[in-house]
Formats: C-alpha cells, structure tokens, sequence
C-alpha cells in the first residue's frame, strides 16, 4: 500500500528544546514538502524539496530546519529558535507538480 | 499579504441541498486551482481541480467553477450528504504546477444539517 507516513502524531516539546518530526513516503514521489496548520489559518508552507540533496526555504521558515538525504524522507527539526511552535504539521509528497499526497498530520504541543 | 482568499469561515446547509463554497485569489500569475477536503486531525485530501484554461470541471456531485476576470471560483456540491461535513481548503499554483509549492486559503468549515 502506497502512501506517506508521518509520526508521531502526537508529540511533545519542553521549551528550548530540538524536536524532530518524520515524513516518509513509498509513493516514488520526487517532491516533497512541509505545512504548517494554525487554529483558523490556511496551511503555510515551511519548507520543500523537488530533488534529494536540495531544499528551498518556503514562506515560514524561520526556526525549523530539514534534510533530504533520501528520496523517500523528508524529515522536519523545529528549533528553540522557533517562537511558537505549537501546531498541526502536514507533509505532502508530489510527482508531478499539482498530484500532492498529504499524511496524516503531526500535532505538536509545547510544554 | 494572502493571495488564496476564504472569506467565510463557516457555512451550514441542509442535507440534500447544493452547498457553495467560494474562494478569491489576488495573484493573476495563478494558473491552476485545487479544492481539498480535511477532516480533524487528518491530512486534507484531494476532491477538484481546475486549470485557468477551463471555467468548469465536473466531478459526480463536485463541480468547480473559475471566473479569471472576477479572479474568483467556487465549488459547488449537490446533492449535499452528511459526509461532506469538513473544513475545504481552496489552493492555487503557479505556471509551472506547485512544484514550489501551493497557496492555500484559510479554509471554510461546511457543516451540513439532517
């Protein structure tokens, strides 16, 4: 079964700290990418990546940072440098341009 | 600035009526619009798209419509069914698809009534 995985679902982070979320896909996807989901707020992209070894920074991405050392993960550090952090993260695998997969959210609460 | 515009947060219809959702954009470089449907604590998932070069696509009940001079397109649902109860989010990509990402309004929570 095809499809993109995220975990956890739940997580959460005491304040200053690094925390980590996990995108993986077996769609054979090139593209991937990072929203972010505030109470009454459109998504807003973090962070993405067209190509292994290449991301570009999306329109909110002060404070997190990824990596893409594999065509199948995507995964999404938030850092203490992130000022409020506290939201629903949704990454999304894309082959062409506009066929995007999302996975089932990663809520992440700061404590 | 938000280019992917929702301008109501809410809309209550009754089952079996058509249900309209509507969306704005700003950005005339936007050529192609996608409508996705997100339940609580679940990813969206795809419902409609539509590219600039057509003002409507037909899906079963999901009819999409895109007026490029008013810069606006709605969905319209008919018949209307307790399933369609979800948040819809209108989103818009630019010429080369959203390789770099889509735009996505802010969402319009449809709730619909027995």
């Amino acid at each position: 079964d095809g499809g993109i995985t995220q975990s956890p679902k739940y997580l959460f982070r005491k304040e200053g700290q690094n925390v980590t979320l996990s995108c993986e896909q077996n769609l054979n996807h090139d593209a991937m990418y990072w929203y972010r989901q505030d109470p009454g707020q459109g998504l807003r992209l973090i962070y993405y990546s067209q190509i292994v070894n290449d991301f570009q920074k999306g329109d909110i991405a002060e404070g997190y940072s990824v990596s893409r050392e594999k065509k199948e993960s995507f995964p999404l550090t938030v850092t203490s440098a992130q000022k409020n952090p506290t939201a629903f993260y949704l990454c999304a695998s894309s082959m062409r341009s506009w066929g995007y997969t999302f996975g089932s959210g990663t809520r992440l609460t700061v404590v | 600035d938000q280019q992917v515009k929702q301008n109501s947060p809410s809309l209550s219809v009754q089952e079996g009526r058509i249900s309209i959702l509507n969306c704005d954009y700003t950005n005339s470089m936007f050529d192609y619009f996608l409508w996705y449907k997100k339940y609580p604590a679940e990813g969206p998932t795809f419902l409609i798209s539509i590219s600039s070069i057509k003002d409507k696509n037909e899906d079963g009940r999901f009819t999409v419509f895109l007026n490029k001079s008013a810069k606006h397109l709605s969905l319209h649902i008919v018949p209307s069914q307790p399933g369609d109860s979800a948040v819809y989010f209108c989103a818009a990509s630019g010429i080369g698809g959203g390789a770099d990402g889509l735009t996505f309004g802010k969402g319009t929570h449809l709730i619909i009534q027995p």
